[in-house]
């Protein structure tokens, strides 16, 4: 069975960083493009990045780009997101996501909260 | 980039089928046969519904159906249930190896 448990969420004041994680489980990590999107309170699905199979290609939304770093770690079977200079509307449920192929999502993690708030 | 424009809301009544429609442009959904359907329940992570524009995952209702002509991507709910009362957002693969989603459509079973 396919697990994507997310961690790292919390409260954090605007202008700060976090780190969320995504552990990797059911499946061969190694072999599957990964992404992480977002939904922020009330609102819609919004995509945020995607890395290639052995994170040699990123890919980021224009909210997300030059202040979130996508990263993976094959061995571990763990996917990460840096995120840097937080604004409130970064505030939103971060979900980790395994891609099946031409960046469908077939499995997702159960989401953690990220608050950006003083 | 731009985010693939649905309608706010559809509803229909048990047993009835409706149509979800996402329109997109030539560079996402009119160039790629790979348009992707997520259902959504309050509170809960999304699921895959559609992919690769009609193609169903395993343990997926064959209730759920999805089309594509030229821009327009559709979803199709027949014999509506209660269960399918939730939010559905399209998705697409583009040139620029984004994945920009849906506005989202939430349907009501009246």
């Amino acid at each position: 069975e396919v697990q994507l448990v997310e961690s790292g969420g919390g409260l954090v004041q605007p202008g700060g960083s976090l780190r969320l994680s995504c552990a990797a489980s059911g499946f061969v990590f190694s072999n599957f493009w990964m992404a992480w999107v977002r939904q922020a309170p009330g609102k819609g699905l919004e995509w945020v990045a995607n890395i290639k199979v052995d994170g040699s290609e990123e890919y980021y939304a224009d909210s997300a780009r030059g202040r979130f770093t996508l990263s993976r770690d094959n061995a571990k079977n763990s996917l990460f997101l840096q995120m840097n200079t937080l604004r409130a509307d970064d505030t939103a449920v971060y979900y980790c996501a395994r891609n099946r192929g031409w960046f469908q999502f077939e499995d997702w993690g159960q989401g953690t909260l990220v608050t950006v708030s003083s | 980039q731009s985010a693939l424009t649905q309608p706010a809301s559809v509803s229909g009544s048990p047993g009835q089928s409706i149509t979800i429609s996402c329109a997109g442009t030539s560079s996402d959904v009119g160039g790629y046969n790979h348009v992707s359907w997520y259902q959504q329940h309050p509170g809960k992570a999304p699921k895959l519904m559609i992919y690769d524009v009609s193609s169903r995952p395993s343990g997926v209702s064959n209730r759920f159906s999805g089309s594509k002509s030229g821009n327009t991507a559709s979803l199709t709910i027949s014999g509506l249930q209660a269960e399918d009362e939730a939010d559905y957002y399209c998705s697409s693969f583009t040139s620029d190896s984004r994945t920009p989603f849906g506005t989202g459509t939430k349907v009501t079973v009246l």
